[in-house]
């Protein structure tokens, strides 16, 4: 079936503009992660989607950040007055709710580019 | 509050060789523990996990893992790596009743030919 797809794959966009990143996992995973990856970095948690609501949204930076899945299904995270240090690869992953042995691991998008100019 | 270490940038080996790629972890409470592979350009893959049970896990393309409570390690082996395992691998770990998983930095596999 289809995985975890995110568009657009790359992002160019000037210091102080806003960005939205969108994100549609695989049908049928009530949980959604995003992450924030730098080069020659793993994966750093942003936030954690359980259906419709955020159950987990520790790792956002700060206010300018904002993630929403209005629908339980696709995912867009938005980023205001956008600053060079936003640049990086922004993933998303998908899973089932864990349970027992099942669950847990995540299937990633192939992920947007941003690069703040 | 949970880690992960991955203490080799970068691990060279002659294809037809075993390889393995080290992972140690912290946790407070029962580690879960994952092992997923990056291709250039590509998001995460997943290979294996313990969640409980055998401590030899055995995951996707041939790879395996044992988990090893008493040195907190879940080291990646392979017995005889393939040049199309060259990739970026990242060990992963969830204690026991979150859902936040930390990744380690990443470990850089090379295999020539």
């Amino acid at each position: 079936g289809a995985g975890v797809s995110q568009t657009p794959s790359n992002k160019v966009t000037e210091k102080g503009k806003y960005v939205e990143l969108r994100c549609d996992p695989i049908s049928g995973h009530t949980a959604l992660y995003w992450y924030r990856q730098s080069l020659g970095q793993g994966p750093e948690f942003l936030i954690y989607f359980q259906g419709t609501g955020a159950a987990d949204d520790s790792g956002l930076p700060n206010d300018r950040f904002f993630a929403v899945r209005p629908e339980g299904s696709v995912s867009t995270l938005k980023i205001q007055r956008t600053e060079r240090g936003d640049s990086a690869v922004y993933l998303c992953a998908s899973s089932l709710i864990p349970s027992g042995r099942l669950g847990y691991e995540q299937y990633f998008g192939p992920g947007t580019r941003l690069t703040v100019t | 509050a949970q880690s992960v270490a991955q203490p080799e940038d970068q691990v060279n080996v002659a294809e037809g060789n075993p390889l393995t790629v080290k992972c140690t972890y912290s946790v407070s409470g029962n580690p879960y523990l994952f092992w997923y592979v990056q291709y250039p350009n590509r998001g995460l893959q997943f290979l294996l996990k313990y969640i409980t049970g055998d401590n030899l896990v055995k995951g996707s393309y041939g790879f395996e893992a044992e988990f090893n409570k008493s040195q907190t390690s879940f080291h990646l082996k392979k017995p005889s790596a393939l040049v199309s395992d060259s990739a970026l691998y990242f060990c992963a770990v969830v204690s026991g009743g979150s859902y936040i998983p930390t990744f380690g930095r990443g470990t850089s596999l090379i295999v020539h030919p």
